[in-house]
């Protein structure tokens, strides 16, 4: 249990376009799904937390207007990077919580999802 | 901030040694998890810590939440080529219910 999927796996862009990644709990219900960037030789950066029914909470410096979240349902969150440019190059990386009590200290990663603007 | 400070930054060991890496935070967490990396993949979970002086195992992986709840160490016995990756450590605040990630260590495993 506790799949997590993610799609597209990669994705290449012209500058100035939109991008749209899926995010699925695919065998259990998240209330809260989490949006990660990594960029080479580094760690996870936390950008956004996505709960289900209610507005996404951004990290400090990162764009809400630029990186729009949708939760739309328990297993179905929505990043959609809009006019992306060359430095939004990046691994996007989502994750959903999975814990009791209504903690979600327990997450579950997807596979990635790999954006290269041109 | 909190901060988690992961050591060692990599590894390079021969195929049938242990290897040990830990994580020091400055401030004490409520739950510690490991991960592993391959390259252009997402983390998948190793190992979850819920409760100080937890020692947990996994195959050949143990891993241990420090009884001042400020760090954690991972340690794997009889390493193989399939260990290769990067291990990343993650403190659970229930204050902000956000991960916060070490920086990560890379281990090679010479056959």
């Amino acid at each position: 249990g506790a799949v997590v999927s993610q799609h597209p796996s990669w994705v290449i862009c012209k500058s100035g376009t939109s991008v749209k990644i899926e995010c699925r709990s695919l065998d259990f219900q998240a209330t809260t799904m989490f949006w990660y960037r990594q960029f080479p030789k580094q760690s996870l950066m936390l950008m956004a937390t996505s709960n289900e029914g209610s507005k996404a909470t951004y990290e400090q410096g990162v764009e809400k207007d630029k990186f729009l979240i949708n939760h739309a349902s328990l297993t179905l969150s929505t990043l959609t990077v809009t006019s992306a440019h060359p430095e939004d190059s990046s691994f996007y990386i989502c994750s959903a919580g999975r814990g009791s009590g209504g903690l979600t200290d327990t997450q579950y990663f997807g596979p990635g999802t790999r954006l290269t603007v041109l | 901030g909190q901060q988690l400070n992961q050591s060692p930054q990599s590894m390079f060991i021969q195929e049938g040694e242990d290897v040990s890496m830990n994580c020091t935070s400055s401030s004490i967490f409520n739950t510690w998890l490991w991960y592993k990396q391959d390259p252009g993949e997402g983390p998948v979970l190793l190992i979850a810590l819920y409760k100080a002086g937890e020692l947990t195992s996994n195959g050949r992986l143990t891993a241990q939440f420090g009884i001042t709840r400020k760090d954690s160490f991972l340690n794997i016995s009889a390493s193989i080529p399939s260990d290769v990756g990067i291990y990343f450590c993650a403190g659970f605040w229930s204050n902000t219910g956000k991960l916060i990630f070490g920086q990560g260590t890379t281990l090679q495993v010479k056959p």
